[in-house]
């Protein structure tokens, strides 16, 4: 049973730390997503990548986060430094056509 | 800019009973694609249904159909018999054409009554 798969899938941090969200996306699929959840903004694309290049980061605070395809079985999406602001659900997703899979999401807390 | 807008933040519905969620979005092209997701307490993103624009037939999954309404640019869902198991957040979504970013709505949250 293909599935994107997260990790970590909780974190807790404080604030000033790096933080390394991985994803594997379903083999096959061209398309990762990152997503991040809040009560309050809901579903943000943060940058998705065609073909492990990246098409659209502009959801994406740039000066700390940074989102990579080193290959085509793994994507990161990393802050430096994190700050409180950045507690969220992270999801990923990969997709091939029209389809879209999630995957479990990474909880961050910063404290 | 493509916009989705969901403008029900919550809902209710007694179990077994029929309940119909709400959709609207905005975009300038003739050809694309809606969904709906949902996402139960495990946070799992879920697809409920999808829709391409070029149909006119109204997509339809077991107890879930769907209501779309292309020049109104409206895409409301309809839970027919609802279980306690449809209990989630549930997502509207656009997405211009394959292979493109996902644009989802805010989310409206729906209990089942027993």
């Amino acid at each position: 049973d293909a599935r994107v798969t997260q990790t970590p899938r909780d974190k807790v941090t404080e604030m000033g730390q790096e933080v390394t969200m991985r994803c594997q996306p379903i083999l096959g699929h061209n398309t990762v997503f990152w997503y991040r959840q809040t009560m309050m903004q809901g579903l943000e694309l943060l940058a998705y990548f065609r073909n492990r290049a990246p098409l659209d980061d502009s959801g994406m605070p740039k000066d700390r986060f940074s989102a990579e395809m080193p290959d085509a079985t793994l994507a990161t999406l990393k802050i430096q430094p994190s700050e409180p602001r950045d507690s969220a659900v992270y999801f990923c997703a990969s997709g091939f056509e029209w389809e879209a899979f999630f995957g479990q999401g990474t909880r961050l807390t910063v404290v | 800019a493509q916009t989705v807008t969901q403008s029900q933040p919550e809902m209710s519905v007694q179990e077994a009973e029929t309940v119909t969620l709400s959709c609207t979005y905005d975009t300038s092209e003739s050809d694309y694609y809606l969904f709906w997701y949902k996402q139960p307490p495990s946070r799992q993103m879920i697809l409920v249904i999808r829709q391409e624009a070029y149909k006119q037939q109204n997509a339809t999954e077991n107890r879930f159909s769907v209501n779309f309404q292309k020049a109104a640019k409206s895409f409301s869902l309809k839970i027919s018999d609802s279980q306690l198991g449809d209990a989630a957040m549930y997502f509207c979504a656009y997405r211009r054409y394959r292979d493109d970013k996902i644009i989802f709505g805010k989310g409206t949250r729906l209990h089942i009554l027993p």
